[in-house]
């Protein structure tokens, strides 16, 4: 089982400041089928970014996303009001599927 | 467009069971597969299984030692999930969520929330 492992816990920021989220794996993820997803209290998971770097649809262009093997990271250029919430990211290219403990995006 | 439905929320005793259903619509039932995953209150995402609705296979996680049960019904485009011998630890949201094979997630039910107490 490829075990993932987010850091920080927590990130406390103001609007208008950049994001950085990591999310580090036990093992190599196969062709980097990581996934990231935002959550919102009382809403389910949205997907952000597949395949590492790729946006979902609808998904604005200040999230990015970047890496491959074991290291990996989620990047919110300027953060929105919106964007206040918890990241979780996920590996998909084994059995079990896997999430990362999240990291929590709260307002300074 | 794609729509995952779930059933309402359920209130078990522990030792009972609970069914929950999640009705597809807006794209080919078969043509993507479903997985399983679960909340519990203030915690992360845990992956508890997937079916292919296609033939009806199915894998869980081994941390649920064959609690879960996972089948569909293709008359109706829903799969169902049945968690057996419930213990206060499975109080949680469970989540539907479709995907292709080796691909993420993209579209979710909306939830149901499953309290486990006596």
């Amino acid at each position: 089982e490829i075990v993932l492992t987010q850091s920080p816990g927590t990130l406390s920021l103001s609007p208008g400041e950049r994001a950085t989220l990591s999310c580090r794996a036990s093992q190599s993820v196969s062709s980097s089928y990581l996934a990231w997803y935002q959550q919102k209290p009382g809403q389910a998971p949205r997907l952000l970014i597949y395949g590492a770097s790729s946006r979902a649809t609808g998904i604005p262009d200040r999230f990015s996303g970047s890496g491959s093997g074991t290291d990996f990271t989620l990047t919110i250029s300027r953060l929105e009001p919106e964007d206040f919430a918890v990241y979780y990211c996920q590996q998909y290219g084994s059995t079990p599927r896997t999430f990362g403990q999240g990291t929590k995006v709260e307002i300074k | 467009q794609v729509q995952l439905v779930q059933s309402g929320a359920e209130v078990k005793k522990p030792g009972a069971s609970v069914k929950v259903s999640c009705k597809a619509s807006g794209y080919t039932f078969t043509s993507h597969y479903m997985h399983w995953v679960r909340q519990a209150p203030g915690q992360g995402l845990e992956w508890m299984g997937i079916i292919n609705p296609s033939g009806g296979s199915t894998s869980s996680a081994q941390k649920l030692q064959g609690r879960a049960t996972m089948t569909r019904d293709t008359s109706t485009s829903t799969v169902y999930m049945e968690l057996s011998s419930l213990r206060s630890e499975d109080t949680a949201v469970y989540y539907c969520a479709r995907a292709l094979s080796s691909a993420p997630f993209d579209y979710w039910g909306q939830g149901t929330l499953v309290t486990v107490s006596s």
